[in-house]
């Protein structure tokens, strides 16, 4: 059973548009958690890192939260761009590497 | 473009063949991994090499091979590979061991392996 859950599976949305991607775990002990953005045919790159004391956290257009009570996170993205097309990875670090099955987004014109 | 270099980009082999993939990377981390990845899932780890020891192998079958001849180079050697082992080879590195604190994987590109 995958301890790192994200929602939804795949999402469409207009240029412009924002979203919301959600993360919820079950793994601990928690160090971290990360989301990484993998374009079709590259390797995931990291976008941000969220610790134990960390809420909000924003990288450009990309804003992460993380509920450590809830063991939830989410990474909004605003004013959307036909760039941002890509799997949107989670992983929560415990002793190991927890990974989601990430969340497919494609931006539309 | 990524920091993390893996050749080849694309690999065809057939069940018989003997073949390498190669890793390198110059920003000093002492951690590097091998990761495999099946369409539309997360990439499974393989391997796990800390400073150019094996640390991790996740019940990898025989037929891969790891190889860490420096700090700086990761090989995957391959030998009697199935259909099924087609996918998206990555190769990570990190400054420490990942899970251990905020060392983030730096994944190269990939090489799509084919086998027929």
């Amino acid at each position: 059973k995958n301890q790192v859950e994200q929602s939804p599976q795949s999402l469409i949305i207009l240029e412009g548009k924002n979203c919301t991607l959600q993360c919820n775990y079950t793994v601990s002990p928690f160090s971290n958690l990360r989301w990484y953005k993998q374009d079709t045919g590259r390797g995931p790159v990291s976008l941000t890192i969220m610790t134990f004391s960390e809420n909000t956290k924003s990288n450009g257009r990309y804003t992460a939260t993380l509920d450590a009570d809830t063991k939830q996170s989410s990474l909004h993205i605003t004013a959307s761009q036909l760039s941002d097309s890509a799997s949107y990875i989670c992983v929560v670090s415990t002793d190991a590497l927890n990974f989601g099955k990430g969340t497919s987004l494609l931006v539309t014109p | 473009d990524t920091e993390v270099t893996q050749t080849p980009k694309h690999l065809v082999m057939g069940m018989t063949n003997k073949k390498s993939l190669k890793c390198e990377q110059h920003m000093g981390h002492r951690a590097m991994y091998w990761y495999k990845q099946k369409a539309k899932k997360p990439p499974e780890l393989m391997f796990v090499y800390s400073y150019e020891k094996l640390s991790i192998n996740e019940s990898v079958p025989s037929r891969f091979s790891p190889e860490c001849p420096n700090s700086s180079l990761l090989n995957l050697h391959l030998h009697a590979l199935q259909p099924e082992d087609s996918a998206l080879y990555l190769c990570a590195s990190s400054q420490a061991s990942a899970g251990t604190g905020g060392s983030p994987l730096h994944f190269g590109n990939g090489t799509r392996l084919t086998v027929t």
